[in-house]
């Protein structure tokens, strides 16, 4: 089967730097997304890997290693406004999305 | 660019009644478009794929007699919960594929916004 694991949630502190982290078990890889969700609004879009390497975009970046199945998101000067689920999602041979559960991310002062 | 739009926002139903939930892409053309399902804390499901011309393709467990779909035009996509109960109150999100890559992640999906629906 297909299957995407993140940890549940996580606790960072503001001004600080945090790792989520993302494995995957896919038929097939055609990319990774990286979505960003409040509560009660719909996923914004993060970041896209499709190549082994690192991403980087402002505070945020992400990595990937298709051999490990492995991605990571980097959020960097965490800001009260980062409190949000992170969802991981890969791209399987079929061009289906396989989400993640998300990764509940709180930040404190 | 990019932009999903879905109506309405939120609505309270009585048990019993089918409520409509529209998705349109705005600026682009979507042959593709999904419908998700959310509750509280918990990630999106999937419920089903909806192709422009075709019948929807459903995820297992998804009763399609219950769920009906309707993607009637390249930029709208119509989600009908018919005879809605308590526990089809959700978060409903819709999301869409654009038919020419607008920015440079393939098959990126653009997401709604998203409608609240509650059944009492």
């Amino acid at each position: 089967g297909q299957n995407i694991d993140q940890p549940t949630e996580m606790t960072a502190t503001e001004g600080a730097i945090v790792q989520i982290n993302c494995t995957y078990q896919t038929s097939g890889f055609n990319g990774l997304f990286w979505y960003q969700q409040h509560a009660g609004e719909a996923p914004t879009f993060l970041s896209y890997n499709v190549l082994d390497g690192l991403e980087e975009k402002g505070r945020f970046s992400s990595f990937l290693s298709r051999s490990k199945g492995y991605s990571y998101l980097l959020l960097k000067e965490l800001q009260m406004k980062d409190s949000a689920s992170y969802l991981c999602a890969v791209t399987d041979s079929n061009y289906q999305l396989i989400w993640g559960a998300g990764t509940k991310l709180i930040i404190k002062p | 660019g990019a932009v999903v739009s879905q109506h309405p926002s939120w609505v309270i139903c009585k048990s019993g009644t089918s409520v409509k939930i529209e998705c349109r892409s705005l600026d682009f053309q979507a042959t593709t478009m999904f419908w998700y399902r959310q509750f509280p804390k918990q990630s999106l499901m999937l419920m089903a794929t909806s192709n422009e011309g075709s019948k929807a393709t459903y995820e297992q467990g998804v009763e399609k007699d219950k769920f009906l779909i309707n993607h009637a035009s390249l930029t709208l996509s119509t989600l009908t919960v018919t005879s809605a109960h308590p526990e089809d109150s959700s978060f409903y999100i819709c999301s869409a594929y654009p038919d020419q890559q607008v920015n440079t992640a393939p098959y990126e999906q653009y997401f709604g916004p998203g409608t609240r629906l509650t059944v009492t």
